[in-house]
């Protein structure tokens, strides 16, 4: 348990759906993180969120739309997926970049999304 | 952030110690070496990191060359749970949030 949650665990939708990928951290953290992990591909860095404001944007399709409505809360909205974004899709948290902790990144269990 | 170079798998018995080992000949003065670690279906795990002087926690070591250009993450009793993925990241604090991570090391610990 890392103190950061991600629901739905499984997730299966078609091309023309919209659904949502919700993210909660219980560690007091600043920051928050979206990476998408393929099949034999390295973790992919998608969205990155200190204090609420999207600080970096990883030229992530804008069929991807990210909102982060305060610190504790991070999702990420998809909607006219193609099947190869089938994918792990991990959140993380970390404290700020004042702290000196930034790179402490703590990973949610991950969304396992499937696009039929 | 400096590439780092990590052999692409490695063995250990359980109950010994696991050395895994990076490369990270370019790295620059500013720049931590930090160490995750997934487990197969799960998120990556922080596990420790260092600029300079070598670190122990309640889960490894990590030793790091006077030179700063290699470093090795020490298990010092793999368990059969410690089989995972093993990534180390070179990063430094004021270059954004940017955590680049690599193929890393499969390490699988046999009995």
């Amino acid at each position: 348990e890392t103190g950061v949650t991600q629901t739905p665990r499984h997730l299966v939708m078609g091309m023309t759906n919209k659904k949502s990928l919700k993210c909660e951290q219980h560690l007091g953290h600043n920051a928050m993180y979206w990476y998408k992990q393929s099949a034999k591909k390295p973790l992919e860095l998608m969205f990155v969120y200190n204090f609420k404001e999207q600080t970096e944007n990883n030229s992530v399709p804008s069929r991807f739309s990210p909102e982060c409505p305060n610190s504790s809360h991070l999702f990420l909205h998809l909607h006219t997926l193609q099947p190869e974004d089938s994918a792990l899709y991990l959140c993380a948290s970390s404290q700020d970049g004042t702290s000196g902790r930034l790179y402490e990144q703590y990973f949610g269990p991950g969304t396992r999304l499937t696009v039929t | 952030d400096a590439k780092t170079t990590q052999p692409p798998s490695m063995d250990c018995a359980e109950g010994r110690a696991a050395n895994l080992p990076c490369n990270h000949s370019t790295i620059s003065g500013n720049e931590y070496v930090y160490w995750y670690r997934q487990i197969h279906s799960q998120g990556p795990q922080y596990i420790i990191h260092g600029l300079k002087n070598n670190e122990t926690n309640e889960m490894a070591s990590l030793i790091i060359t006077e030179d700063r250009k290699s470093s090795t993450l020490i298990l010092p009793h793999a368990t059969l749970r410690d089989t995972a993925v093993y990534y180390c990241i070179a990063a430094s604090n004021n270059a954004g949030n940017m955590l680049t991570f690599g193929g890393g090391t499969r390490l699988m610990v046999k009995p």
